[in-house]
């Protein structure tokens, strides 16, 4: 079964830290893995795209790895702000299904509740 | 660029009543999404447009869910009549097609009483 799990449920930290979210997933044939955050009330805003080959991918202080071989991405997410506080969500994409390659092949993760305090 | 615009932002009815959210795409997206997203969970698809063709409905409650999207643009989701199951956010996306990066708008809050 296609299936996105998240690591933790939730996580507190304290202003100018560091924190590592995780994502694995059971998506096959695998397509493309995306993290979003999402503020309270807010819709999902796109922070990173990675296809197969890529291992890295960094967008300001956000950086995402993909292990494809054992399944696992992670988000790091460096010199914490209060504006980071926000749900990261973890979505995994077909590489083809009936839709041929639809935005109907996603998988969402729950997504991690991030909550960053002064 | 504007972004996805979704109204109106919150709706309270009771249930058996009926409900209708409006989503208009970024310009020049030809694919239009509907999610169902209930507090704590990850949005789930409930209906694809290609155009104004429906490419993926198989998550849709057909029996109170519709939605249309005349003329390939802006689209039209419907509750009737709404539960209290269908207390959620209703987010619509947009993207170029394909596996392209999906945009989504603010998301419509339901509660139903």
């Amino acid at each position: 079964k296609n299936q996105v799990e998240q690591s933790p449920q939730s996580l507190i930290i304290l202003e100018g830290k560091n924190c590592t979210l995780q994502c694995n997933y059971t998506v096959s044939p695998f397509s493309n893995l995306r993290w979003y955050k999402q503020d309270t009330g807010r819709g999902p805003v796109s922070l990173t795209i990675m296809t197969f080959s890529e291992n890295t991918k960094s967008n300001r202080r956000y950086t995402a790895t993909l292990d494809a071989d054992t399944k696992q991405s992670s988000l790091h997410i460096t010199a914490s702000q209060l504006s980071d506080s926000a749900s990261y969500i973890c979505v995994v994409s077909f590489e083809s299904g009936p839709y041929g390659g639809s935005q109907g092949n996603l998988i969402f993760g729950k997504g991690t509740k991030l909550s960053v305090k002064p | 660029e504007a972004g996805v615009a979704q109204s109106p932002r919150y709706k309270i009815i009771e249930k058996r009543q009926s409900v209708a959210f409006w989503c208009n795409p970024i310009s020049g997206h030809a694919t239009l999404y509907w999610y169902q997203q209930i507090l704590g969970q990850g949005p789930k698809l409930l209906i694809q447009f290609q155009n104004n063709g429906v490419v993926d409905d198989s998550q849709l409650p057909k029996d109170r869910f519709s939605a249309e999207r005349l003329k390939g643009v802006d689209s039209t989701l419907k509750i009737q009549p709404a539960k209290l199951e269908d207390s959620a956010v209703y987010l619509c996306a947009s993207s170029h097609g394909g596996l392209g990066e999906l945009f989504f708008g603010e998301g419509s809050r339901l509660t139903v009483l």
